[in-house]
């Protein structure tokens, strides 16, 4: 469901650091995960995605990893550039049911130079 | 991706009045719907709009508070009726392509009800 109050969780990260965004997600059921950016005064742009028949997808400079044993959902970025500075949302659905995204809460990231 | 656009970006209305929000994709999808942010939250589906038939309403919200047009493949509008503070948002379009690859949004229409 919808995140409740106004304070993001917040991840500070340095610089050329790699950052970890994680997210639970909440149906057991759903099969396709989408990793979201919103920079500030932007819409969710979509970064990466995986489908519940793979455990890991790379795509340039980020990795998701899903683990549905805990309906566990995460992104790695490597080398984190300040552009980088953003709220990351993961979505889950079911692809029968497409549009029907059920948002997480969202993280903060922060790149520290 | 397919390229949307909002009108209007941003506006500032008094309680009582409404607003329509338009929603323009340079290609034909498959799929369009609206979303709802409050501040400082995260995103929840209001509703999928329907080509030449009516949008179907998630839980919560209605079609007298949220009418919604999908006349073609291309464009759909959402209007924000009988305004309060409350509906202050940003409101976000988003489609899925013919291809039915992923969900793409839209910059957004951020509302500020006095």
């Amino acid at each position: 469901g919808e995140s409740v109050g106004l304070h993001l969780p917040t991840l500070s990260v340095q610089e050329g650091d790699n950052s970890i965004i994680n997210c639970a997600y909440s149906n057991s059921a759903s099969d396709y995960f989408i990793w979201y950016k919103q920079e500030s005064g932007k819409g969710p742009q979509f970064i990466i995605d995986i489908r519940s028949n793979m455990d890991k997808r790379q795509g340039q400079r980020v990795t998701v990893l899903l683990n549905k044993t805990v309906k566990h959902l995460s992104l790695q970025i490597a080398a984190t550039q300040p552009g980088d500075s953003a709220v990351y949302f993961c979505a889950e659905t079911l692809t029968d049911s497409w549009g029907k995204l059920q948002f997480g809460a969202g993280t903060q990231v922060v790149v520290t130079p | 991706s397919a390229v949307i656009s909002q009108k209007p970006s941003r506006d500032i209305c008094q309680r009582g009045t409404s607003l329509t929000i338009q929603c323009q994709v340079d290609s034909q999808v498959t799929m369009m719907f609206w979303y709802r942010q409050q501040p400082g939250q995260s995103l929840t589906l209001i509703a999928t709009a329907n080509q030449g038939s009516e949008a179907t309403y998630e839980s919560g919200f209605v079609i007298d508070k949220f009418p919604i047009s999908r006349p073609n493949l291309t464009f759909s509008t959402l209007t924000v009726s009988n305004m309060s503070p409350e509906d202050s948002s940003i409101y976000l379009c988003s489609v899925v392509g013919q291809g039915r690859k992923t969900q793409y949004f839209g910059p957004g229409t951020r509302l500020l009800v006095l």
